[in-house]
């Protein structure tokens, strides 16, 4: 099992130029998320999927867009990048929650990192 | 609001004993997770607490008192390849259980 892989792994961007950021899982996990890191800032969630097609908004979501055609894959889309898009990108899955004592626990991919000039 | 705290950075000594401590306030609970993340690497899960007290794995437990809205991880005969960032994350208790991640912590093990 490769787990949760991300393509591509770095990028660098001009302001105003687009570009979709591809999330892949064989776990078969039904949630899936993508969080941005900064420094100083930790984890913050963008947008996260609960299934196929289905998609919402988490704590950043402005300037980004996601979409779950696939249950093995989650994309997040920049439309017109900016220099506070800068980050490094993480993608994660899960299996959905069973309860509210179930650990489902997140799978983390190695992470994309973005520069926006 | 939702508020995770960690200290910033701590260092500690290889063969000692290192205790992060994460405090929460909420909206909601439904579980504590402590992450490391190595430099340049993803988050790679450690423990999950959702009951009071404490989870042994190996060298690394974690305790956590929901009346105290407290956690903290433990590391015992620490290596240097425990030099990490340890994240704290919160599952809220809304209905899709989103993970609040703290700020991390940042170790260094000096030999």
């Amino acid at each position: 099992n490769a787990g949760v892989t991300q393509t591509p792994k770095f990028r660098v961007l001009k302001t105003g130029q687009s570009m979709t950021l591809l999330c892949a899982q064989d776990m078969n996990h039904e949630y899936m998320y993508w969080y941005r890191q900064d420094p100083g800032m930790g984890l913050r969630l963008i947008h996260y999927s609960v299934g196929e097609g289905t998609t919402a908004k988490g704590e950043v979501p402005d300037g980004y867009n996601v979409s779950r055609l696939k249950k093995q894959n989650f994309l997040l889309g920049l439309e017109s990048a900016a220099p506070s898009q800068t980050s490094v990108y993480f993608c994660a899955s899960s299996y959905r929650r069973r309860g509210g004592l179930a650990a489902d626990t997140q799978y983390f991919g190695p992470g994309t990192r973005l520069t926006v000039l | 609001g939702q508020n995770i705290d960690q200290p910033t950075e701590m260092t500690a000594t290889e063969g000692a004993i290192v205790q992060i401590n994460c405090t929460y306030q909420t909206s909601g609970f439904n579980g504590l997770f402590w992450y490391q993340q190595h430099a340049g690497e993803a988050p790679t899960f450690l423990s999950y607490n959702v009951l009071d007290g404490l989870e042994e794995k190996g060298r690394f437990s974690s305790f956590l008192s929901r009346s105290k809205g407290y956690s903290y991880l433990l590391l015992k005969e620490l290596q240097m390849k425990d030099s990490a960032s340890y994240l704290c994350a919160v599952r809220d208790g809304g209905s899709q259980g989103n993970l609040i991640f703290g700020k991390g912590t940042k170790l260094s093990v000096k030999p």
